[in-house]
């Protein structure tokens, strides 16, 4: 059982490059979200979504795009990279199913804009 | 909307003590209460959560953790601090909309030999 799998593992942009970050989870989670961490930001949501067909902005939308066809993949696109976008990217999953609500989390992928 | 606070960015502890992070939060209707940890350079790891029933809850790796609500807290504890808990610990609330849970800005927990 994989789990949560995030590609590619690190990456490196140019400004104004854009790019995919793909998620996919096997676990038929229901939600999915992207979150961003900075240094002593925390993290933070950027997208998320409640099922196929349905997503939702978080706190810092901006300059990502989402689309969730299946409820296996939700991938991030950065339309137009910047600097400010460097950062490590996170997928997570979760469940409505009581007793399962804790989030399950990719392994992050570490992305440098130059 | 709703928002997770963490006072401390870092807590130092002797091995052996007891150790507490601390966190409240602000959220409409029931809170779902969580901590994660990360060791470094790895991802979130799940360690406990609070939905409903007793205020005091265990999770993993001995830890545990105490609903307040009238304080809105929920503060990460362990009676014997080890040297591999120093980590990085979050606190995450999240109401009725699964799909959405906020983190706090993290709390770096360093136990010393």
């Amino acid at each position: 059982n994989a789990g949560v799998t995030q590609t590619p593992k690190f990456q490196v942009l140019k400004t104004g490059q854009s790019m995919t970050l793909q998620c996919a989870q096997d676990m038929n989670h229901e939600y999915m979200s992207w979150y961003r961490q900075d240094p002593g930001m925390g993290l933070r949501l950027i997208h998320y979504s409640v099922g196929a067909g349905i997503t939702d902005q978080g706190e810092v939308p901006n300059g990502y795009n989402v689309s969730r066809s299946t409820t296996e993949d939700f991938p991030l696109r950065l339309l137009s990279a910047a600097p400010s976008q460097t950062s490590v990217y996170f997928c997570a999953s979760s469940t409505r199913v009581s007793g399962n609500e804790k989030l399950f989390f990719g392994s992050g992928t570490q992305l440098s804009v130059l | 909307a709703q928002s997770v606070a963490q006072p401390e960015d870092q807590v130092n502890v002797a091995e052996g003590n007891p150790l507490t992070v601390k966190c409240t939060y602000s959220v409409s209707g029931n809170p779902y209460l969580f901590w994660y940890v990360q060791y470094p350079n790895r991802g979130l790891q799940f360690l406990l959560k609070y939905i409903t029933g007793d205020n005091l809850v265990k999770g993993s790796y001995g830890f545990e953790a105490e609903f307040n609500k009238s304080q809105t807290s929920f503060h990460l504890k362990k009676p014997s601090a080890l040297v591999s808990d120093s980590a990085l610990y979050f606190c995450a609330v999240r109401n009725t909309n699964a799909g959405k849970s906020t983190f706090g800005d993290g709390t770096t927990l360093t136990v010393k030999p």
